[in-house]
């Protein structure tokens, strides 16, 4: 199985400030990974797909970069509604697997 | 706006079953992979199952496999997850995803079900 290990497990950031989300695959896994917000109390949405693609409708605050085993997503502008848990995921083989997820808190 | 509506959680005693159901819209069900996911009440995400968009092929992780089965009905665009032996630890919220025609990838989640396992 590919360990997604995520760092850092929290972080405490200012608005307008710009923070990364890092994610290391035991095993390279190409550029197959996602990236997750999950707001509280609000199911996941993904953010970016293939490492470096945003979804529809994902403002491009959110920079996913990364290829092999080092990936990062980069918020820059940090925003108030940004608050939230965000995980990474790599898809590239089954079992598929998340990474323990990033609390971001806004100071 | 792809809709994905999940129901049949509740609360239910160890060894039991349960079956979940997600009702999809706003996309063709048919051409697209589907997956369950999960997450333990103050926990991370854990992939639970994936189905290809014909049903023809099903995968699990080892947490899962033998004991719940997805399966899909095309007809009423809706997933299923048939949840059997349950543990304590199969306690979660249980999201269904909209995936890629191809593979999966939790492209859009539904709002989610909560599963208790507890006597």
């Amino acid at each position: 199985d590919t360990v997604m290990t995520q760092s850092p497990a929290s972080m405490s950031t200012s608005v307008g400030e710009r923070v990364t989300v890092n994610c290391k695959a035991s095993q390279s896994v190409g550029t197959v990974v996602a990236w997750f917000q999950q707001k509280p109390g609000q199911s996941p949405k993904r953010l970016i797909y293939l490492a470096t693609n945003r979804h529809t409708g994902v403002p491009d605050r959110f920079t996913g970069s990364g290829f092999g085993r080092d990936f990062t997503l980069t918020i820059s502008n940090v925003e108030a509604e940004d608050l939230a848990v965000y995980y990474c995921l790599q898809y590239d083989s089954i079992p598929l697997t998340f990474g323990s997820g990033t609390k971001l808190e806004i100071k | 706006e792809v809709q994905l509506v999940e129901t049949g959680g509740g609360l239910v005693q160890p060894g039991r079953s349960l079956k979940l159901s997600c009702v999809a819209s706003g996309f063709t069900f048919n051409n697209y992979w589907m997956s369950w996911t999960r997450q333990a009440p103050g926990k991370g995400l854990e992939w639970v199952a994936s189905i290809t968009n014909s049903g023809g092929s099903t995968y699990y992780p080892d947490s899962v496999k033998g004991r719940f089965t997805i399966s899909r009905d095309n007809a009423q665009n809706t997933l299923y997850l048939q949840m059997n032996s349950l543990r304590s630890e199969d306690t979660a919220t249980y999201y269904c995803t909209r995936d890629a025609p191809d593979w999966s990838e939790m492209a859009y989640w539904g709002q989610g079900t909560l599963v208790t396992v507890s006597s």
